[in-house]
């Protein structure tokens, strides 16, 4: 069965920490994102990357980093975490577009609480 | 900006009882609209996606539908188990990016 795993379920930190979270994708895919969900606002996008070594901001990159040495990693930094920070996030894969088959896959989520 | 707007917020039914959700979007170019299903503490699962108006796909009760500026998800005869919330997301434009909306929150009771 295909998988989209991220590497905790729930998180907590204190405000200044540095934060790392895992995904790993195993379908072999080009794309991958990270995006955060809150109540009333939605799923947004934080960074997506097309390959190994590429990223690309989303709508609310400030504050996050990510990196991808490997084509079926990809890891989201919170630099110095802070209390706006506390939310669920989600790795998501997918194929191109254009190759059909696009739809993304989701990991279970992190959700992560900053105190 | 593209953006996604999906109502209601939040829906109750009774078993058996058929209802549709709606989904309006505007996107420059569309290229793809998407439903997923979530269920609580899990990420979304795919269900559909349409890419041209008159387009219309069906998964069990489910059948999505789009028009030029709206998709609706029909539920027909819905069981307990359909209770979840249903994303809508649009593509437009270029490159990879999806505009999810806030989603409906569905319950179906006995």
């Amino acid at each position: 069965d295909v998988k989209v795993t991220q590497s905790s379920r729930y998180l907590v930190k204190r405000t200044g920490e540095k934060v790392f979270l895992e995904c790993v994708q195993d379908m072999d895919h080009e794309n991958m994102f990270w995006y955060r969900q809150d109540p009333g606002l939605g799923l947004r996008l934080i960074y997506f990357s097309y390959d190994v070594k590429m990223k690309e901001k989303g709508d609310i990159p400030e504050g996050y980093s990510v990196s991808r040495e490997k084509k079926e990693r990809f890891s989201l930094i919170l630099e110095s975490a802070s209390t706006n920070q506390t939310s669920m996030y989600l790795c998501a894969s997918s194929n191109p577009p254009g190759q059909g088959n696009e739809k993304l896959f989701f990991g279970s989520g992190t959700q992560l609480s900053v105190l | 900006e593209d953006q996604v707007t999906q109502s209601p917020e939040a829906l109750r039914l009774q078993e058996g009882e058929s209802s549709s959700l709606n989904c309006s979007y505007t996107v420059s170019g569309l290229r793809g609209l998407f439903w997923y299903r979530q269920d609580p503490g899990k990420g979304p699962e795919f269900l559909f996606t349409l890419y041209s108006a008159g387009e219309e796909k069906e998964k069990e009760r489910l059948k999505a539908t789009l028009t030029k500026k709206e998709s609706f998800l029909h539920i027909t005869a819905p069981k307990p188990e359909d209770s979840a919330t249903y994303l809508c997301a649009a593509r437009g434009g270029t490159a990879s990016k999806l505009t999810f909306g806030t989603g409906t929150r569905l319950q179906v009771t006995l």
